[in-house]
């Protein structure tokens, strides 16, 4: 269908709050990624997943970060105990296959605010 | 590891004269390598890529790149530069071979074409 969305695009937060990023991708795509970009900075890798298997989630920054994608669908990004420094845009992305060779199509991201 | 640097934060260029964003890159093996080009308050929009072959690879909107193995480098270039042009690029690298997409990106380059 359409392009990879979304929800919120933008989210302004308490400090401790817990914050859920919710990511559709193009539908049929296989992999699913998230990237955080911080400001003036380029998007830097978070997780992957493959259908609903999350293969690699080395660039997670703590275990405050949780992502899952229980039906290999829709994503969600799960920040819990927000801090400052977690302000970021997050991106997702997809892929119609598995393989570092394939296109990745972004969604517009979203910008969280921890105050 | 693999890294990616775009030496130059800013690019200004007049419309109509060609124009080029660099980029080098660091990565164990042969790479994937591509570009994408963001404008504000939106996502990454992909615009080439080089996988294998020819190593002068012809993207959206009239951008090329050369991807040179000797100099590490994937330089963006395009003829004729437009106003409409003027974003922030990124420069991105992928192990090849590899099941993934994790990409590595470059910081940005931020062009803008006057008029």
């Amino acid at each position: 269908g359409a392009g990879v969305s979304q929800s919120p695009r933008y989210k302004v937060a308490k400090r401790g709050q817990d914050v859920a990023l919710r990511c559709d991708p193009i539908s049929g795509h296989v992999s699913l990624f998230w990237y955080q970009q911080a400001l003036g900075q380029g998007p830097e890798f978070l997780t992957y997943f493959q259908n609903e298997a999350q293969l690699d989630k080395s660039g997670l920054p703590s275990d405050r970060f949780f992502a899952e994608r229980p039906e290999g669908s829709v994503s969600t990004l799960k920040i819990q105990r927000t801090q400052q420094e977690d302000s970021a845009v997050y991106l997702c992305a997809s892929s119609l296959d598995a393989g570092s060779q394939e296109t990745q199509y972004f969604g517009p991201g979203t910008r969280l605010l921890v105050l | 590891a693999q890294s990616v640097a775009q030496p130059e934060d800013q690019v200004n260029v007049a419309e109509g004269n060609p124009l080029t964003v660099k980029c080098t890159y660091s990565v164990s093996g042969n790479p994937y390598l591509f570009w994408y080009v963001q404008y504000p308050n939106r996502g990454l929009q992909f615009l080439l890529k080089y996988i294998t072959g020819d190593n002068l690879v012809k993207g959206s909107y009239g951008f090329e790149a050369e991807f040179n193995k000797s100099q590490t480098s994937f330089h963006l270039k395009k003829p004729s530069a437009l106003v409409s042009d003027s974003a922030l690029y990124f420069c991105a690298v992928r192990r090849r071979n590899t099941n993934a997409g994790k990409s590595t990106f470059g910081d940005g380059t931020t062009l803008t074409v006057k008029p």
